[in-house]
């Protein structure tokens, strides 16, 4: 079953440091492009971050753009993202989610979504 | 940042209804619009790409429409499985963007 599955969510401090890790499976990863979407309680759907099959093109929302790297490990099917400078504003279930098409350079439709992870920003 | 505006933010329909949700993009998106199912307190599901395509395994209730900045969204007979939230997502250019929502209840 394709499955994408969310991992190193939890308690960071304000102007702290989280890894989120994202592995995937029963799926080519080196053929799709990645992303991060955010969800903050009770709110709508924010993405993050993107990277292309490769990992030499990345991309970010400007909310988190010099303060969040996204990366990518091929040969372990393994998606990452690095979150430093931690807001309260950051507070958010963080989804992995692969990218349907257009050969894996760029983020466009969603269709396979991890369960999520919950990182709170809070002292 | 192209701004996607959704409505109506929510609404309460009859089993069996059809109903229809918009979605006006900010400036010209082309075909670029996908369209996301989500239920409480699971993750997002692609319902429709490209503006009118159905994805892999999607009842054929579910459907949309539109092209440039106008675009529909439509389920022809309501369901209870159906009840959710339901988010449109631009992909024209970075960054993208979901529009803000609609809660679909059961009336």
């Amino acid at each position: 079953e394709v499955q994408l599955l969310e991992s190193g969510g939890g308690l960071g401090q304000p102007g702290g440091s989280l890894r989120l890790s994202c592995a995937a499976s029963a799926f080519t990863f080196s053929s799709y492009a990645m992303s991060w979407v955010r969800q903050a309680p009770g709110k709508g759907l924010e993405w993050v971050s993107g990277i292309n099959y490769s990992g030499g093109s990345t991309y970010y929302a400007d909310s988190v753009k010099g303060r969040f790297t996204i990366s990518r490990d091929n040969s372990k099917n393994t998606l990452y993202l690095q979150m430093n400078s931690l807001r309260a504003e950051d507070t958010a279930v963080y989804y992995c989610a692969k990218s349907r098409g257009r050969g894996g350079s760029y983020p466009d439709a969603f269709d396979i979504w991890g369960r999520g992870t919950m990182v709170t920003v809070s002292s | 940042d192209i701004q996607m505006t959704q409505s109506p933010s929510s609404l309460s329909a009859s089993v069996g209804d059809r109903v229809t949700i918009t979605c006006q993009a900010s400036q010209d998106i082309r075909n670029y619009l996908n369209w996301y199912q989500q239920k409480p307190g699971k993750a997002p599901k692609l319902l429709i790409y490209d503006a009118s395509n159905l994805e892999t395994g999607v009842p054929s209730r579910f459907g949309g429409s539109g092209s440039g900045t106008d675009f529909t969204f439509t389920i022809s007979s309501l369901q209870p499985e159906d009840i959710a939230t339901y988010y449109c997502q631009h992909y024209d250019n970075l960054p993208l963007t979901f529009g803000g929502g609609t809660k679909v209840e059961i009336k």
